[in-house]
């Protein structure tokens, strides 16, 4: 199937300051996701991107789908201990299928 | 308002055993899909539902059965338990064609075939 590269594979910041990561894919895609794990639990939706080019913020976090429908990123503002987590992008095909990133390991120390 | 559920939380099998991964949803949705998470790895679909009595192969079916009686149920079956399938299975489902990619996630199963 399709692969999506999501980079950085990890990431420890101190808490204020911003996060960015992003994903790559070799195909397009019609949708971009973004979705956040907790340990212990199911991905919970942040953010969907449905047009290329289009720019969604959602409280501290924004997003982008790139203009090649090729990638997206995520980036989190003055980040707060509650932000630790796994964050996955994933992109939606045209058969309504998603495939999904490995993730983005995010620690916040204080 | 419960969403999506899954039983068990966690269960550890033995090899050629089988069982069967419950999962329902109280959205109405009628789109259910299961996944599977590998360690360090993205989830990958394994089967997938648009309503009730159609179900179809994700990415990766192979050991794997579904059936889909009831718009609220999508239960994963795993007939010859191997230790290739211990994972954390997700169940997730989707309310219409248009908002599919949308996806709400139950708790997942922690599964360990030994």
């Amino acid at each position: 199937g399709q692969q999506l590269n999501q980079s950085p594979q990890s990431m420890f910041i101190q808490e204020g300051e911003d996060v960015s990561m992003n994903c790559t894919s070799s195909s397009i895609f019609n949708t971009w996701l973004w979705y956040k794990q907790d340990p212990g639990e199911g991905p919970v939706l942040l953010i969907a991107l449905y047009k290329a080019g289009e720019l969604t913020s959602n409280g501290r976090l924004t997003a982008q789908f790139g203009i090649t429908r090729k990638d997206s990123f995520l980036n989190i503002s003055a980040s707060i201990p509650s932000d630790v987590g796994i964050y996955f992008c994933s992109g939606g095909d045209s058969w309504g299928k998603l495939q999904f990133g490995a993730g983005t390991q995010v620690v916040v120390t204080p | 308002n419960a969403g999506v559920t899954q039983t068990p939380k966690f269960r550890i099998l033995k090899i050629g055993q089988s069982m069967t991964l419950q999962c329902t949803q109280d959205m109405n949705h009628n789109y259910m899909y299961w996944y599977r998470q590998d360690p360090g790895m993205g989830l990958k679909l394994i089967y997938y539902s648009v309503g009730a009595g159609i179900t179809d192969k994700g990415e990766v079916p192979n050991g794997y059965n579904v059936s889909r009686s009831t718009t609220e149920d999508f239960p994963l079956r795993l007939e010859l338990a191997a230790p290739s399938q211990t994972s954390v299975y997700f169940c997730a489902s989707s309310a219409t064609r248009t908002t599919t990619y949308e996806q709400y996630f139950g708790p997942g199963t922690r599964l360990t075939v030994t």
